[in-house]
């Protein structure tokens, strides 16, 4: 079975830093990767959605990397503002449609 | 307007009674779901259904039902809940034609409590 981790659990960084939040999975053989964020009280908003025959994608100042053969992403968030504050989800999509495999999030903190 | 809308947003009940949390999408997608979100657990899957009247149980379905008798909607049952039922519920959306990968769109969520 398909196992999402994603350390730090908790992450708290000034207003203006560039940070890295991290996602692991056990089972190299994914169909994609997303990424959301979930805001307290709030559904969930997908930010960026990597094909597993990609390497990265870009939305504004996110960029997500995949390196399948590792069984790692990466999620990279330019110049941190408070309004980023929320918990980051990965998701790891297997080959069948039903095999969604969610991360614990880490939740991000980013201080005025 | 929300693509995908969940209701209701909140609900308090009772051990024993039976619960219905309803979802509808105007996306059009013919994919829909259900997760549950316990503190340190992620989501999890409860059911899904690839267009109307078809249902596929998840990976914790025991104790829920659901039914999809409209491409727009798709409802979760709990016929008689327990506490340990009390969670974040969410819906989701998928669109099989759209492409090859198929992002998920999820709804605002229902927090459900069971005393």
């Amino acid at each position: 079975k398909q196992e999402v981790t994603q350390i730090p659990a908790a992450l708290s960084v000034p207003e203006g830093e560039n940070l890295v939040l991290n996602c692991s999975f056990t089972d190299s053989a994914i169909y994609n990767l997303q990424w959301f964020r979930q805001d307290p009280g709030k559904g969930l908003t997908s930010l960026l959605l990597i094909q597993s025959s990609q390497r990265e994608q870009t939305s504004g100042r996110l960029n997500a990397s995949l390196d399948k053969s590792s069984g790692r992403s990466t999620l990279y968030i330019a110049a941190s503002q408070p309004g980023d504050s929320a918990t980051y989800l990965c998701v790891v999509r297997n080959p069948g449609a039903n095999n969604l495999f969610f991360g614990t999030g880490t939740r991000l903190t980013v201080i005025p | 307007d929300a693509d995908v809308t969940q209701t209701p947003r909140n609900r308090i009940t009772k051990t024993g009674k039976r619960i219905m949390l309803e979802c509808s999408q105007t996306k059009g997608h013919d994919r829909m779901y259900w997760y549950r979100q316990d503190p340190g657990l992620g989501l999890q899957l409860i059911y899904y259904s690839f267009d109307v009247k078809d249902i596929n149980k998840g990976e914790i379905s025991d104790g829920y039902s659901v039914s999809r008798q409209a491409q727009a909607k798709f409802s979760l049952s709990l016929e008689s809940a327990i506490p340990n039922q009390t969670a974040l519920y969410f819906c989701a959306t998928s669109d099989s034609r759209q492409s090859s990968n198929q992002p998920q769109h999820f709804g605002d969520g229902t927090r459900l409590s069971i005393l």
